[in-house]
């Protein structure tokens, strides 16, 4: 199995200051034969499905503000909000599906305003 | 724009079997797609249940595949999900998805809003 661990678990950022949530998997996701990183992130708020924000690692979903972005390969991946806007605030949690045997999601974190 | 509705009882009884089904609007099933079920136990983190290709081959999760069963239905552009045995264990929120990627099972791009099953004697 592949293991995602999300740090921190929380987070408070003031409003307009960045945000930077890490995320790391038990073994790496970069599929070689296409130099794909096999990463997502999600953004959730209360009382709503999951939200996709950001795919292979780092590209934008349609309509996702520009201050998102994603980066990293192999094992270390991170999402940054550049400037926090207080709808910003919600559970954030990256996704490994490079097994397709077994799909898993990191623990989550939670951003707050400060 | 694809829509995804999911439905079925919101209490099952303890060893009981939970089944749920997802309904797609927008998108016809039959032209492509993995189609899959996510829970997310209250309060916590999200687990992925398993995934269905229109053509009816699927993907479980290991450490629930013995009680899994995701079938699909083309003619009624749905997909079902039942789990047997449940405990209070399995009371979480269901979630239906997509995965992009039109013969691939990728990132989940839609989802349906969710229903709470609760595992309740």
């Amino acid at each position: 199995d592949i293991v995602m661990t999300q740090s921190p678990d929380s987070l408070a950022v003031s409003l307009g200051e960045r945000a930077t949530i890490n995320c790391k998997s038990s073994q790496s996701v970069l599929y070689s034969s296409n130099n794909k990183n096999y990463l997502a992130w999600y953004q959730q708020k209360p009382g709503q499905p999951p939200k996709l924000l950001i795919y292979w690692a780092s590209t934008r979903e349609s309509g996702v503000p520009d201050r998102f972005s994603g980066s990293g390969s192999g094992t270390d991946f991170t999402l940054t909000i550049s400037s926090l806007q207080a709808e910003d605030v919600a559970v954030y949690y990256c996704q490994q599906y490079y097994s397709t045997l077994l799909y898993t999601f990191g623990q989550g974190t939670k951003l707050e305003i400060k | 724009q694809v829509q995804l509705q999911e439905s079925g009882p919101g209490l099952v009884k303890p060893s009981e079997t939970l089944s749920l089904t997802c309904a797609v609007s927008g998108y016809s099933i039959s032209s492509g797609y993995y189609w899959g079920w996510i829970r997310q136990p209250p309060g916590k983190g999200l687990e992925w249940i398993g995934s269905i290709y229109h053509s009816g081959s699927t993907y479980y999760n290991p450490s629930l595949k013995s009680r899994v069963t995701i079938s699909v239905d083309t003619s009624k552009n749905q997909f079902s999900l039942k789990l047997s045995s449940v405990t209070a264990a399995d009371t979480a929120v269901y979630y239906c998805a997509r995965h992009r990627g039109v013969s691939e099972p990728y990132y989940f791009d839609y989802w349906g809003q969710g229903t709470l099953v609760t595992v309740s004697s």
